[in-house]
């Protein structure tokens, strides 16, 4: 089945500046491309997602990037703020599979 | 107007136990699920249901058993409890399967004594 591996496991990051998050994925089938948010005690949220038919897509601070050759896509959060700190999870499926392979997931730390 | 309900939000109970916990979607979908997030917090599926009928059983001790009695609800029954259960279980429903947002519960923190 399907692999997806982030990296790194933690990051820190000053308020204002950028984070980028990577994640790999095993499978070339796989086509959507989630990003999940879990802020301390909270449920996951959806942020953003991207399918395979397209290269970026952004909304407000965050965006996303998938590079199907090297089957690897990242989140990028411009202007960090305190409120961005949480656990950051990408997922990924594939048409005709019901299954979405979680990553193990990003601790994110904006240090005011 | 809560989305995804599910209760109870903590569960303290003792090895051997049987325990269950409710989930209930105000939004519509057809498709149910069940997660387990450990003290790594790794999001693993357990099972998915889509219209009451059960379309995803990863390889889960059948000691848990879930039930969905109508598409709206997707209950979890857990018998013989272990230490290893502890976790935070998941609730999540979406429109269409896993390809669409998932909008997920706000969690049952089980602990196993």
């Amino acid at each position: 089945g399907e692999n997806v591996e982030q990296h790194p496991s933690t990051l820190s990051v000053q308020e204002g500046d950028s984070a980028v998050i990577k994640c790999t994925y095993s499978d070339s089938a796989s086509n959507y491309f989630p990003w999940y948010k879990q802020e301390l005690g909270k449920r996951p949220q959806l942020i953003i997602d991207i399918r395979s038919n397209v290269g970026e897509k952004k909304d407000q601070r965050i965006a996303v990037t998938l590079n199907k050759t090297a089957k690897h896509f990242s989140l990028h959060i411009t202007e960090t703020q305190p409120e961005d700190s949480a656990v950051y999870f990408c997922a990924a499926s594939m048409e005709g599979n019901n299954r979405l392979a979680f990553g193990k997931g990003n601790q994110v730390v904006v240090i005011p | 107007d809560t989305a995804v309900s599910q209760t109870p939000k903590y569960l303290v109970t003792q090895m051997g136990n049987d325990k269950s916990i409710k989930c209930e979607q105000n939004l519509g979908h057809d498709t149910m699920y069940w997660y387990k997030q450990d003290s790594k917090k790794f999001l693993k599926i357990m099972f998915s249901y889509n219209n009451k009928e059960l379309i995803i059983n990863e390889t889960v001790p059948n000691r848990f058993s879930p039930k969905s009695p109508d598409k709206a609800h997707l209950n979890l029954h857990i018998n013989s409890l272990e230490l290893g259960d502890s976790a935070v279980y998941f609730c999540a429903s979406s429109q269409g399967g896993v390809r669409e947002k998932l909008f997920f519960g706000s969690g049952t923190q089980l602990s196993v004594l």
